[in-house]
């Protein structure tokens, strides 16, 4: 099967921009997770979604959303960016939720 | 903020040695995960051990879980040069048991 997949795999934006980065998941996965990842505060859960329903949602503020489609497709958008967003964002798919998949994540990089 | 701490930050091992990174978290959990990450790319799964599992092994990997001490340890025996990579303990909590919390990871190197 093939992997988790991400795009962009790199973005460049500046401050108070918005972006929608994309989540392939492994064929047959239902549940899709997204992840931050920064040197500061290490990998921190953004939410879950699972058969098109959020699921579980981390400690960010609303400028963070996403979504899932009936193909368990995700996107995830953060609106009016800030310096602090930049991060590897990582999604990772799982079947039930458990044992999770990660795709190679989007590197962002916010001026 | 990170559920668990993981220790030593960094651990610097020759070819064919043993490599141990401990990691303690501070709620009652569903289940503990290692997943390993190259280069600040995606993690890779290692292994899953459920709260009601005390050690785990699978292939060079060896994992325990200290439920009463809330602390795992992992055992990477006869290490090789492409096992360097950053370590992370992951715990689930809540019913779904798919909202993961990392440590803050263990940087591994293995020197050839």
């Amino acid at each position: 099967k093939a992997g988790v997949t991400q795009t962009p795999r790199y973005l460049i934006k500046t401050r108070g921009q918005q972006v929608t980065l994309s989540c392939s998941p492994i064929s047959g996965h239902r549940s899709v997770s997204w992840y931050q990842q920064t040197p500061g505060q290490g990998l921190q859960f953004l939410f879950e979604y699972f058969s098109e329903t959020q699921r579980n949602k981390g400690n960010f503020p609303g400028r963070f959303s996403g979504r899932q489609f009936s193909n368990s497709r995700s996107e995830m958008n953060v609106s009016t960016l800030e310096l602090g967003d930049s991060a590897l964002y990582l999604c990772a798919s799982s079947p039930l939720g458990i044992e999770q998949f990660f795709g190679p994540g989007t590197r962002l990089t916010v001026l | 903020s990170q559920q668990g701490e993981e220790d030593p930050q960094a651990l610097s091992i020759q070819e064919g040695e043993n490599a141990t990174m401990n990691c303690s978290y501070k709620t009652s959990i569903n289940n503990l995960q290692w997943y390993r990450q190259n280069s600040g790319r995606g993690l890779v799964h290692l292994i899953l051990i459920r709260s009601n599992e005390r050690e785990k092994h699978s292939g060079r990997l060896r994992v325990t879980l200290d439920t009463s001490k809330k602390s795992s340890s992992l055992l990477i025996t006869a290490s090789r040069a492409a096992d360097t990579a950053s370590y992370f303990c992951a715990t689930a909590v809540g019913a779904s048991g798919s909202r993961l919390t990392f440590g803050e990871g263990t940087q591994l190197t293995v020197n050839p």
